[in-house]
C-alpha cells in the first residue's frame, strides 16, 4: 500500500524560505522509473506543478519557479525534500507530494502553508 | 493563468452524460498522449480517474472516458451519479523541460 504524507510548517513569513518534508511507504525511490513530484493549489484555485525527482536523481522543476525551487531525495528515510526561497503571500497554497511511475497515481493529503507576517 | 484551458464549470442531471474538454497547444496535449484526469471533492486530495488519454486506473467506473482530438482532450462522464459530483482537472506532459502542465480545473455539478 503506497502512502504519502506531507510535513512542514503552517505559516511562513514573506522572504523567508519554506521546507517541506514528503514521508512515503510503499515503494522505494531506488526502484527505476519511480519519481515522487510537488503539486500545489491555492485556496479556490487550480492545482500547479512544481517539481519531480526520479529514482536516479533526475530533477525536473516548473520553469516559472525553477530559480527558486530545490527538489532532494534520501531514499533510506523514504523521504523528498521541496524548498522553496522568497516566500510570498501568493505562494499560500495546499502543497502535495505524489507518487509518479507514468502518472501522479498516489497522492498525500496535502499541507496547508500560509504566508503571511 | 493555467497552461490549459478548461471550462468553469458543466453540469447535468443523474443518469445524463456529461463532457469536458482540455484545450492544450501542440507542445503538450497535442504532441503527447499522456493526458491524464484527476477529480477532486472539496478538501480532498485529487484522485486518477484517466490516465493515457483514455485509460482508466483499477477501481474506476467504466462511466469515465477520455478521448483526444488534436490539442483538445475530453472527459466523458456518463450515467451521471450525486456523487460525482466534483472538481475535475487534466494534466498534460509538456516536454523536458515544462514537464507537466495542468488545466484551471471544471467544477460538475449533479442536478
Amino acid at each position: 500500500q503506497i502512502t504519502l504524507k506531507e510535513s512542514g510548517p503552517t505559516l511562513v513569513k514573506p522572504t523567508q524560505t519554506l521546507t517541506l518534508t514528503c514521508t512515503f511507504s510503499g515503494f522505494s525511490l531506488s526502484t527505476s522509473g519511480v519519481g515522487v513530484g510537488w503539486i500545489r493549489q491555492p485556496p479556490g484555485k487550480a492545482l500547479e506543478w512544481l517539481a519531480l525527482i526520479y529514482w536516479d536523481d533526475d530533477k525536473r522543476y516548473s520553469p516559472s519557479l525553477k530559480s527558486r525551487l530545490t527538489i532532494t531525495k534520501d531514499t533510506s528515510k523514504n523521504q523528498v525534500v521541496l524548498t522553496m526561497t522568497n516566500m510570498d503571500p501568493v505562494d499560500t497554497a495546499t502543497y502535495y507530494c505524489a507518487h509518479k511511475v507514468y502518472y501522479f497515481d498516489y497522492w498525500g493529503q496535502g499541507t496547508l502553508v500560509t504566508v503571511s507576517s | 493563468q493555467s497552461a490549459l484551458t478548461q471550462p468553469r464549470s458543466v453540469s447535468g442531471s443523474p443518469g445524463q452524460s456529461v463532457t469536458i474538454s482540455c484545450t492544450g497547444t501542440s507542445s503538450d496535449v497535442g504532441g503527447y498522449n499522456y493526458v491524464s484526469w484527476y477529480q477532486q471533492h472539496p478538501g480532498k486530495a485529487p484522485k486518477l480517474m484517466i490516465y493515457d488519454v483514455s485509460k482508466r486506473p483499477s477501481g474506476v467506473p467504466d462511466r469515465f472516458s477520455g478521448s483526444k482530438s488534436g490539442n483538445t482532450a475530453s472527459l466523458t462522464i456518463s450515467g451521471l451519479q450525486a456523487e460525482d459530483e466534483a472538481d475535475y482537472y487534466c494534466c498534460s506532459y509538456a516536454g523536458s523541460y515544462t514537464s507537466w502542465v495542468f488545466g484551471g480545473g471544471t467544477k460538475l455539478t449533479v442536478l
